[in-house]
């Protein structure tokens, strides 16, 4: 089955308390990118990678690390997490874009994390 | 994103009437558009999409119509069902070139028994 998976999916952590939230695409999509969900906002775009060790800054970078170093996997690293960090978190993945493929982004089901 | 309050703005619908949902995009330059459904601690659902030089796509009880001259998107759900609710909201884009998408806030549907 055609998936995004990300883990873990519920978490409390303390402010400093460096974390990785990982993501998992099995559709050979070469693109991935993380997004915040916050109340009231649209979904906001913190990374994205185009390929393999290329990544680049979204919306809302602040705070965020990413690597890229398989196709499938796109962690997600907060070196020292604060409480404006607590939100819900969600990687998605697609297939390069052409006349055929309009690029449809498939979501995983979201992480949700709470910075005290 | 612009933010546009704390609270989505919530659709009231008794079962087995239809619904329309609306979406008023930000980008003249958009020729891609897409309707997701994310229903209660899940991720969003691809729902139907539509491409700028069509002004309708019809799914399985589900239609898109789109009025470029407005910016202006809207789903239609044709006899709503408990199912359906759940948090409905467009996501644009130029499809050449990027994979960046820009992604509406949302409005939450609410089926009545």
């Amino acid at each position: 089955e055609a998936q995004v998976t990300q883990n873990p999916r519920y978490l409390i952590t303390v402010t400093g308390k460096k974390l990785t939230v990982t993501c998992s695409q099995n559709m050979n999509h070469e693109y991935m990118s993380w997004y915040r969900q916050d109340p009231g906002l649209g979904l906001r775009q913190i990374y994205y990678s185009m390929n393999v060790e290329v990544t680049d800054k979204g919306d809302v970078p602040e705070g965020y690390k990413v690597s890229r170093k398989e196709k499938r996997n796109f962690p997600l690293i907060l070196e020292s997490p604060s409480p404006n960090q607590t939100s819900l978190y969600f990687c998605a993945s697609s297939a390069r874009p052409n006349l055929l493929n309009t690029g449809e982004l498939f979501f995983g089901e979201g992480s949700r994390l709470t910075v005290l | 994103g612009e933010s546009v309050g704390l609270h989505l703005p919530t659709l009231s619908v008794q079962e087995g009437d239809n619904s329309i949902i609306n979406c008023a995009y930000s980008n003249s330059a958009s020729d891609y558009f897409i309707w997701y459904k994310q229903e209660s601690g899940k991720g969003p659902q691809f729902i139907i999409d539509i491409r700028s030089n069509m002004d309708k796509r019809q799914g399985q009880r589900v239609t898109v119509l789109l009025n470029k001259t407005v910016k202006h998107l809207s789903l239609q759900i044709a006899a709503t069902q408990p199912g359906d609710s759940a948090v409905y909201f467009c996501a644009e884009k130029i499809l050449s070139g990027t994979y960046k998408y820009i992604f509406g806030t949302g409005t939450r549907l609410k089926v009545l028994a």
